[in-house]
């Protein structure tokens, strides 16, 4: 059973590092073609792609927040860490991290809860 | 980056209507052309990918169609459960993008 889970701060001030885990089961990212990718939603908007890591340690990133993103694996703890600079209210939206492959690398076939970050001072 | 464009934005429909939700890239994205459902509260499902392939478990009043810019989601028979936004999201390049959602809305 594949199964993911967020954790982290549910509320940051403006210009901190937000960092966010994904903790999974079920698979691994050591397999071959296996990936796992973060998305967020602002709050009554659409979805938006933040980044992805492969189980070759292949890393890709949205171009508007490239400068701004991290994302590392821990694959001995089955953790994704996505970190995300200088945050501002605009960021506050709920966080996924989503499993995508080994086949169709590009869509994500388990979602966790997501988490709500909230951006205030 | 590929900008994908969803209409409409929202549409009121009844149990048992036939529903066509319409998905345009801003280029060619081969096949590679997927479609999520998300509840309220609850995190995106996929539904579809590869244009036409239904994920397991995705009842077949679920399709898609279309082909290079242009792409369809239809239900066939609208039912209770189906009242969700749908949003459709191109894997031909990165960055992934979404479109910008469809909310499906009881008539």
């Amino acid at each position: 059973q594949v199964t993911l889970r967020e954790s982290g701060p549910a509320l940051v001030k403006p210009t901190q590092t937000l960092t966010l885990t994904c903790t999974f089961s079920g698979f691994s990212l050591t397999t071959s073609g296996m990936c796992v990718n973060w998305i967020r939603q602002p709050p009554g908007k659409a979805l938006e792609w933040l980044a992805r890591i492969d189980w070759d340690n292949d890393r890709f990133y949205s171009t508007s927040l490239r400068t701004r993103l991290t994302i590392s694996k821990d694959t001995s703890k089955n953790q994704v860490v996505l970190t995300m600079t200088n945050m501002d209210p605009v960021d506050t939206a709920t966080y996924y991290c989503a499993r995508s492959g080994p086949v169709i690398r590009g869509v994500s076939d388990y979602w966790g809860q997501g988490t709500l970050v909230t951006v205030s001072s | 980056d590929i900008q994908m464009t969803q209409s409409p934005s929202s549409l009121s429909a009844s149990v048992g209507d036939r529903v066509t939700i319409t998905c345009r890239a801003s280029q060619g994205i081969s096949n590679h052309l997927a479609w999520f459902q998300q509840k309220p509260g609850k995190a995106p499902k996929s539904l579809i990918y590869g244009i036409t392939s239904l994920q397991s478990g995705v009842p077949s009043r679920f399709s898609g169609g279309g082909s290079a810019t242009d792409f369809t989601l239809t239900i066939s028979s609208l039912q209770p459960e189906d009242f969700a936004t749908y949003y459709c999201q191109q894997y031909n390049s990165y960055p992934l993008t979404f479109g910008g959602g469809t909310k499906v809305e009881i008539k």
